[in-house]
């Protein structure tokens, strides 16, 4: 079945300072890509997705980049803000069904 | 437009006990998907309805059950609950099933088992 490896937390950033989350995936076929966010005691949120390799996501000043070849789908951010900070899980989806499958979260953790 | 909705936001049992759990979709989703967040983990796949019928189902025993209503609302209903089902239970939906479909997700209910 489907797998996604996430790099683990948490992680402290400094405001300002560039982020990268890396996450890898094991899919057959050719999977969608997500990236979704949840803040403390909230549900998940999307923050971004990539359909086809080569994509590229975007929101928030957040981006992704579909990679078949590496069969990852890192998240990057140029300047980390306070309001950042929260667990990131990446997720993908293969196939006509609606299952997603998440890795197991990142928390990023933003000081001033 | 609202979002998807949950009900109730948390809820307390004890074990042996039967727990009922609501989602409203987006309006015009017909998909409804149900996940089970354990603390520190990320969410794993329960069921999937679409258009009333099972779609798909994750590694659950048999006392997970689920339904999909005429208005695409749907109910997750766990039996004879044990500690280990103490978690946040999602639930999103989505316009179609599958494919790149995006899946939007609602708050949650935090179930405690004691």
């Amino acid at each position: 079945g489907d797998s996604v490896t996430q790099m683990e937390g948490p992680v402290t950033l400094s405001e300002e300072a560039f982020l990268t989350i890396n996450c890898t995936y094991t899919a057959t076929g050719y999977p969608s890509l997500f990236w979704y966010v949840q803040y403390p005691g909230e549900g998940l949120q999307l923050l971004l997705k990539a359909t086809k390799a080569d994509d590229k996501g975007s929101n928030k000043g957040f981006e992704a980049t579909y990679r078949k070849e590496t069969t990852s789908f890192h998240l990057e951010k140029g300047s980390v803000q306070v309001s950042d900070s929260a667990v990131y899980f990446c997720a993908v989806k293969t196939g006509t069904a609606s299952k997603l499958t998440f890795g197991t979260g990142t928390r990023l953790q933003v000081t001033l | 437009d609202a979002g998807v909705t949950q009900s109730p936001t948390h809820l307390i049992k004890t074990r042996g006990q039967h727990v009922t759990l609501r989602c409203s979709p987006i309006s015009g989703h017909k998909s409804v998907s149900w996940y089970q967040q354990v603390l520190g983990q990320g969410p794993q796949f329960i069921f999937q309805y679409y258009e009333k019928e099972e779609r798909g189902r994750g590694n659950f025993p048999d006392r997970f059950s689920a339904r999909q209503f005429p208005n695409y609302s749907s109910e997750l209903n766990v039996n004879a609950l044990l500690l280990g089902d103490s978690a946040l239970y999602l639930c999103a939906s989505s316009q179609t099933s599958g494919g790149t479909d995006t899946q939007y997700f609602g708050p949650g209910t935090r179930l405690t088992v004691l």
